[in-house]
């Protein structure tokens, strides 16, 4: 199994609503990211989950609560976002425990969200 | 600042055309990697480059290495549609720190 799974492909929430976007990967690997994406631009890092402790959050507001229930699962809880969060978010993994040049990212399908 | 800049942002070529895609960065990077990101797609790993001077095929796909592992490039010959997508450039600098490029949108019209 060279996949990671993401659920689900597309969301539509309100700015009260919460809601959650999970992720799972069954290859072993020990680091796990998430990753916001605009359309036709790069995506930009927001979490990174090494050995399943929180290593790397960029700054990212608090309104985006990731979760890491055990290593092959990756939640990111979602509240009182803003149409502005509106975007691809991408769950990732990798082999090493936290990313390290030539280490191959594998890549979800990632969920579509929009905000209203 | 943009660690890794590609050019041209975006592209529009006929089937059949040659193109080349360009990431820059004024950086050393122990390593370049090319993704493609096709539309409702996550991105997917087409190569790493390691050594400079470097050049690797992958079908129609060249992609090579400068020197001074600074740049890199990705040229497609004779595109298809199925080339089209978002394609990325990333690497690692000395520090480990892990950067995307600024993407390069290709469509290839039949």
């Amino acid at each position: 199994d060279t996949e990671v799974t993401q659920t689900p492909k597309h969301l539509v929430m309100g700015m009260t609503n919460k809601k959650s976007l999970k992720c799972e990967q069954h290859m072993g690997h020990r680091a796990m990211y998430w990753y916001k994406q605009k359309a036709k631009k790069p995506p930009e890092l927001m979490f990174v989950y090494s050995y399943e402790k929180l290593s790397i959050n960029e700054s990212v507001p608090s309104r985006f609560s990731p979760e890491c229930p055990n290593s092959s699962l990756l939640n990111l809880h979602l509240h009182a976002l803003q149409p502005e969060d509106s975007a691809l978010y991408l769950c990732a993994s990798s082999q090493a425990g936290l990313y390290r040049a030539n280490e191959k990212l594998f890549f979800g399908s990632g969920t579509q969200l929009s905000v209203l | 600042t943009q660690l890794l800049e590609q050019s041209p942002q975006f592209l529009s070529i006929q089937e059949g055309e040659n193109l080349t895609v360009y990431c820059n960065s004024s950086s050393v990077f122990s390593s370049l990697q090319w993704y493609r990101q096709e539309p409702g797609e996550g991105p997917v790993l087409l190569v790493t480059v390691v050594t400079g001077g470097e050049v690797k095929k992958l079908k129609r796909l060249t992609f090579q290495f400068g020197d001074a592992r600074k740049d890199s490039s990705l040229h497609i010959t004779a595109a298809q549609p199925g080339d089209t997508g978002l394609y990325l450039c990333a690497g690692a600098d000395a520090g480990n720190q892990f950067y995307f490029g600024t993407g390069t949108s290709l469509t290839v019209i039949p």
